[in-house]
């Protein structure tokens, strides 16, 4: 089965700072992994996605993520921190051949001024 | 938001009433999907659809309805059977083809029950 875990339901950063939301899997398999964003009342964005190769994913609006097999996370990361990043982020993740896929519960980013 | 939109934004039901949300996606994508969001509890798959004429229960099917009579058009029918359908739905839609696997998502529709 295939879940994931997004364990801080709330990160609070301040601006300029960098920040991480944090994120573990489980899959059978190779997994492919994404981020994605929601503001208020809209639709998710995608971020980023890791499907192999270089264990460092770069992403939209200087976004990043770190794959790291061994301790099952993809953390996603930014250096500099903005108020307009204040949103739901969601980690997903699915295992290769399978279209299904499995969402976390959503870590609410908050960057103040 | 892309090539996916749904209507209508906002939607009202009485009880006992059914309701069709639309979707449509004009990335010629393949396969779409159907989720209910749900405060603190992220998104969950109702129906998806890898091809015409063809789809699959999700997590949490009961109570809801779909069809997919044409590639780009995949809506969704919340019957009078959903117990609770006041929610925020989302539709998306991926290619099945190589690396180009990412899910897109519309802007969703939000549905309240009066």
């Amino acid at each position: 089965a295939q879940s994931v875990a997004q364990p801080e339901d709330q990160v609070n950063v301040a601006e300029g700072n960098p920040l991480t939301v944090k994120c573990t899997y489980s899959v059978s398999g190779n997994p492919y992994l994404f981020w994605y964003v929601q503001y208020p009342n809209r639709g998710l964005q995608f971020l980023l996605k890791y499907i192999t190769g270089d264990n460092l994913v770069k992403g939209s609006y200087g976004f990043e993520a770190e794959f790291n097999k061994s301790q099952t996370s993809f953390h996603l990361k930014k250096p500099s921190a903005l108020v307009s990043d204040s949103a739901l982020y969601f980690c997903a993740v699915r295992s290769r051949g399978f279209q299904k896929l499995v969402f976390g519960t959503g870590t609410r980013l908050l960057v103040s001024p | 938001d892309g090539g996916i939109t749904q209507s209508p934004k906002y939607l009202f039901r009485k009880e006992g009433q059914n309701v069709t949300l639309s979707c449509e996606q004009n990335l010629n994508h393949d396969a779409m999907y159907w989720y209910r969001q749900d405060p603190g509890q992220g998104l969950r798959l109702i129906y998806y659809s890898q091809i015409v004429n063809d789809f699959q229960k999700g997590d949490i099917a009961e109570g809801y309805s779909v069809s997919r009579e044409k590639k780009e058009s995949f809506p969704l029918t919340v019957t009078s059977a959903q117990k609770n359908p006041t929610a925020f739905y989302l539709c998306a839609s991926n290619s099945m083809r190589g690396s180009q696997d990412t899910q897109y998502f519309g802007p969703g529709t939000r549905l309240t029950v009066l």
